[in-house]
């Protein structure tokens, strides 16, 4: 596609329950970020992939959440029990990496709200 | 780590005053700059960015420039709309690839 989608948009789960929420970046971006945002606050970093290197996961909250990409494609953020601090928009960016892009910039998602009742 | 230090909002304006963001940060290496908007129920999306020293970046009326010697960024708009009424986030990007943004920095234009 021409933009980075995410999916779904919008979930409402009961707490303590998984949700998988789903990102598929622009082809051919070798970097992607997931993000949350909950309401009125700026972008908290989760996780970053870049290319074949071993993920950024220095802003996982817990070890209720985890990432996965496979190569350059979809990710999938998974959260696990979910808790009503849980609820927020998560946005996921994809960007090129390598020699000369550096000042590329990020691609952004319309975003994931999750609502945690 | 690299880090990022907005000013806080919210800044409320009136209408064709003068506006000013400011930004600085500590990152390694040499970075790029970006400044994000995000419009009220729309997602994040590049307002402008400059990519060594002393450039200006600018769109929309917005301006700002890198400033390798005080490690800042700062956002400026000469006569502020209602439309840019929005969250701006300021975000290097250095060795690594890596984004990281500020808090974000809420502006409300009041007509």
């Amino acid at each position: 596609g021409a933009g980075v989608s995410q999916s779904p948009s919008n979930k409402v789960t009961e707490k303590g329950k998984d949700v998988e929420l789903r990102c598929d970046p622009i082809s051919g971006h070798t970097a992607l970020y997931w993000y949350r945002q909950r309401l009125g606050q700026g972008l908290e970093f989760l996780i970053y992939f870049q290319g074949n290197s071993a993920p950024d996961k220095s802003g996982l909250p817990s070890d209720r959440f985890s990432a996965e990409r496979t190569g350059e494609s979809v990710s999938t953020l998974t959260i696990q029990r979910t808790q009503q601090e849980d609820s927020a928009v998560y946005l996921c960016a994809s960007s090129p990496t390598g020699q000369g892009t550096l000042n590329t910039e990020a691609f952004f998602g319309q975003g994931t709200r999750l609502t945690v009742v | 780590g690299d880090s990022v230090t907005q000013m806080e909002g919210p800044v409320t304006l009136s209408e064709e005053a003068f506006l000013t963001i400011n930004c600085t940060y500590t990152a390694t290496g040499y970075p790029s700059l970006f400044w994000y908007v995000q419009y009220p129920g729309e997602g994040l999306q590049l307002l402008l960015k400059a990519t060594k020293a002393d450039d200006k970046g600018s769109n929309k009326g917005f301006e700002a420039t890198y400033r390798k010697e005080t490690t800042s960024f700062h956002l400026e708009k000469g006569s502020v709309q209602v439309s840019d009424s929005a969250v701006y986030f300021c975000a290097p990007r250095a060795a690594g690839n890596k984004l990281t943004f500020g808090g974000g920095t809420r502006v409300l234009v009041k007509p």
